[in-house]
């Protein structure tokens, strides 16, 4: 079936270092999406892409939607503390409600102060 | 504010017990969904539902069963519990696009 792979699994940084994940498939998908999972927590929605090639910002986070439409980047600039969670990607290939959506493993943040 | 609702944010069963987890959304969302979360694991989806009384199995719905009844309720129920099902629950919904899920906070089940 469909998986995604993120990368790196986890990852340590200084506050104030800007941070980059991505998010890789086999499979094309039409629907990327990030979530960000605090501890104890569900995983809330941070930034959702519709368009290959599509640019989209949230504060100090910026995604990507691959221009194969097989893989999505996220970006963080100017960690702070409260960056702390899971990061999760995640991809649906049609647009309908009745496609599931497939999540990442995550990625592990941890910024150091 | 939208919510999803999960009625217990922690949980200790006893091996055997049948389990109620209950989900409530706001949001009048047609779809709902129950994962686990376990380390290294990721997030599973165990059942989702597009409608009232309609239900799908997901990857992983051996030993649950789930149970919609109104729209906005969604339940999970472990028949027997063991403690394999040890886990976090995270409910969600999501909206006409489909994609875009609110997850409730998330229920830590143990099973002794």
């Amino acid at each position: 079936g469909q998986q995604l792979n993120q990368s790196p699994q986890s990852m340590f940084i200084q506050e104030g270092e800007d941070v980059s994940m991505n998010c890789t498939s086999s499979s094309i998908f039409n629907t990327w999406l990030w979530y960000k999972q605090e501890p104890g927590e569900g995983p809330v929605l941070l930034i959702a892409l519709y368009k290959a090639g599509e640019l989209t910002s949230n504060g100090r986070l910026t995604a990507q939607f691959g221009i194969t439409r097989k893989d999505s980047f996220l970006n963080i600039s100017a960690s702070i503390p409260s960056d702390v969670g899971i990061y999760f990607c995640a991809g649906q290939g049609r647009r309908t409600s009745y496609d599931k959506v497939i999540f990442g493993p995550g990625t592990s943040l941890s910024v150091i102060p | 504010d939208v919510k999803v609702t999960q009625s217990s944010r922690y949980l200790v069963k006893r091996t055997g017990e049948k389990v109620f987890l209950e989900c409530v959304q706001d949001m009048d969302h047609e779809n709902m969904f129950w994962y686990r979360q376990d380390p290294g694991l990721g997030l599973r989806l165990i059942y989702f539902s597009y409608d009232v009384k309609m239900k799908e199995k997901g990857d992983i719905p051996e030993g649950y069963s789930v149970s919609r009844e109104k729209k906005e309720r969604f339940s999970l129920i472990l028949e027997s519990a063991s403690t394999n099902q040890t886990s976090m629950y995270l409910c969600a919904s999501s909206d006409s696009r489909g994609s875009r899920y609110t997850f409730g906070s998330g229920t830590r089940l143990t099973v002794v």
